[in-house]
C-alpha cells in the first residue's frame, strides 16, 4: 500500500505570494491532518478534514486554509506569505488512532 | 491553556537503557501516542496508551498514569539507529492532538 504523498517536496517563494500543497493519504483513509513544524516549536496542529469536512482547526491565522476532496486528497494554502512561514509542513492521514506522516514540504519564504 | 512537557536534549551509551519522560495538561484525554523522527524524515508512530499501564514493544516501552498527567518512554539496548528525536502527544477532549516539543536522544558509543 503506498504511504502518504507530498507535493512539493521542496518550494522557495517570496514573502506576500500565496503557495498551495498538495497531501495524497493512504488509500482508505479518509482522515488527513496538516502541521507546521519549526525547530524549536515542535508539531503545530493546522487543522483536520474528515470526508471534506474540516473536523479540527488550530490556532493560526486566516491565511492558513486548507480543503479537502472526494477522493480524500487534501490541499492547503497560504496566502500573503510571511519570512515566518517558512517551515516544513506535513501531513498525515489516520485510519483509528495511528497518523501516518508523509514526508513533507519544506518552504522557504524570502 | 494545554501544555505538554517534555526534555529538549538527552545523552546515553550504546547498549543502555533510557527513559524520556512526558508531563501534559490538556482539557480531557482520549490518548498518548509517542513518535520517532531521525532528522530530515517525517514522524514514525511508536506507541498508543489509553490506559493507566506499560505497553510494551521489543525495545521499546511506554508508560502511562493519567492521574499524574505522565508518561515516559523507555528504550532498551539503545543502538546508534535510535539517535532521533522522540515525540509525545496527547489526544486532548475535542480529539486534537496537542504535541510537545520533543526530546532530541543522542546516543554515543
Amino acid at each position: 500500500k503506498a504511504g502518504v504523498t507530498q507535493t512539493p517536496r521542496y518550494l522557495i517563494k517570496t514573502r506576500g505570494q500565496q503557495v498551495t500543497l498538495s497531501c495524497s493519504p493512504i488509500s482508505g483513509h479518509r482522515s488527513v491532518s496538516w502541521y507546521q513544524q519549526t525547530p524549536g516549536q515542535g508539531l503545530q496542529f493546522l487543522f483536520e478534514y474528515f470526508s471534506e469536512t474540516q473536523r479540527n482547526k488550530g490556532n493560526f491565522p486566516g491565511r492558513f486554509s486548507g480543503r479537502q476532496f472526494s477522493n480524500s486528497r487534501s490541499e492547503m494554502n497560504v496566502s500573503t506569505l510571511e519570512l515566518g512561514d517558512s517551515a516544513l509542513y506535513l501531513c498525515a492521514s489516520s485510519w483509528g488512532y495511528e497518523q501516518y506522516f508523509g514526508p513533507g514540504t519544506r518552504l522557504t519564504v524570502t | 491553556g494545554q501544555n505538554i512537557d517534555q526534555p529538549t536534549e538527552m545523552t546515553a551509551t550504546e547498549g543502555a537503557i533510557v527513559q524520556i519522560n512526558c508531563t501534559y495538561q490538556t482539557s480531557g484525554f482520549n490518548g498518548l501516542f509517542w513518535y520517532q523522527q531521525h532528522a530530515g524524515e517525517a514522524p514514525t508512530f511508536l506507541s498508543y496508551n489509553v490506559l493507566d499501564g506499560l505497553e510494551e514493544k521489543g525495545r521499546f516501552s511506554s508508560f502511562l498514569s493519567r492521574s499524574k498527567g505522565y508518561s515516559y518512554l523507555l528504550l532498551k539496548e539503545l543502538q546508534m539507529k535510535d539517535s532521533a528525536s522522540y515525540l509525545c502527544a496527547v489526544r486532548d477532549g475535542n480529539y486534537q492532538l496537542i504535541w510537545g516539543a520533543g526530546t532530541k536522544l543522542i546516543i554515543k558509543p
